[in-house]
């Protein structure tokens, strides 16, 4: 596809349960990122992938959380022993990288993640 | 950590009336972004500001890069329904091996009415 695709786009889930969320990033975007979103609130950045270089991974909120890339393709987000206060929006945005990286940073749709 | 000012949070304006939102920050930025999100999107750019002082504009819309590179405005000229949507600014900043992160305010909810 065009856009950068997330799957699930809705994810209800038992407290203390697993779940995985998926970002396919458009074809050719070496840098992507996973962002929260929180009900009414900003955007707070998890985990930076770019190329096969180490991940910036401190914006995870715990050990519960991580991510992994299989070179530049698929990402995904795990979130372990889900917690009530995990349940938000978790959006995926990848970009070029090259000068116009903050142009072309284009985000997915996101995956709404509620935890009962 | 760093953290944005944004402000308002919300407002309601009359359709062809114009906008003005703006985020404060106590850390410098090297880039400040300003977003769209529509419900149940991810956010849009809108417009990128690189240097202090910069004023950019994009269409109907008007940003400021401050000359302190700690705040930023984002102006909306002549609204239209179709403006509705939470606007997000959002500071860049070069945090090293090879990470730029951003980080985003809380959003500035707008609601046009006709």
């Amino acid at each position: 596809g065009a856009g950068v695709s997330q799957s699930p786009s809705n994810k209800v889930t038992e407290k203390g349960k697993d779940v995985e969320l998926r970002c396919d990033p458009i074809s050719g975007h070496t840098a992507l990122y996973w962002y929260r979103q929180r009900l009414g609130q900003g955007l707070e950045f998890l985990i930076y992938f770019q190329g096969n270089s180490a991940p910036d991974k401190s914006g995870l909120p715990s050990d519960r959380f991580s991510a992994e890339r299989t070179g530049e393709s698929v990402s995904t987000l795990t979130i372990q022993r889900t917690q009530q206060e995990d349940s938000a929006v978790y959006l995926c945005a990848s970009s070029p990288w090259d000068s116009t990286t903050n142009e072309k940073l284009l985000f997915g749709s996101g995956t709404q993640l509620s935890v009962l | 950590g760093q953290q944005l000012n944004q402000s308002p949070q919300s407002m309601f304006i009359q359709e062809g009336e114009d906008v003005s939102m703006n985020c404060t920050s106590s850390s410098i930025f090297n880039t400040w972004l300003w977003y769209k999100q529509d419900p149940g999107e991810g956010p849009v750019l809108l417009i990128a500001l690189y240097k202090a002082g910069e004023l950019t504009s994009n269409g109907r819309l008007t940003a400021q890069f401050g000359i302190t590179r700690k705040d930023s405005f984002l102006n909306i000229s002549a609204s239209i329904p179709s403006d509705v949507g939470i606007y997000f600014c959002a500071g860049q900043l070069y945090s090293g091996a090879g990470s730029y992160q951003l980080t985003f305010g809380k959003g500035t909810k707008l609601s046009v009415i006709p």
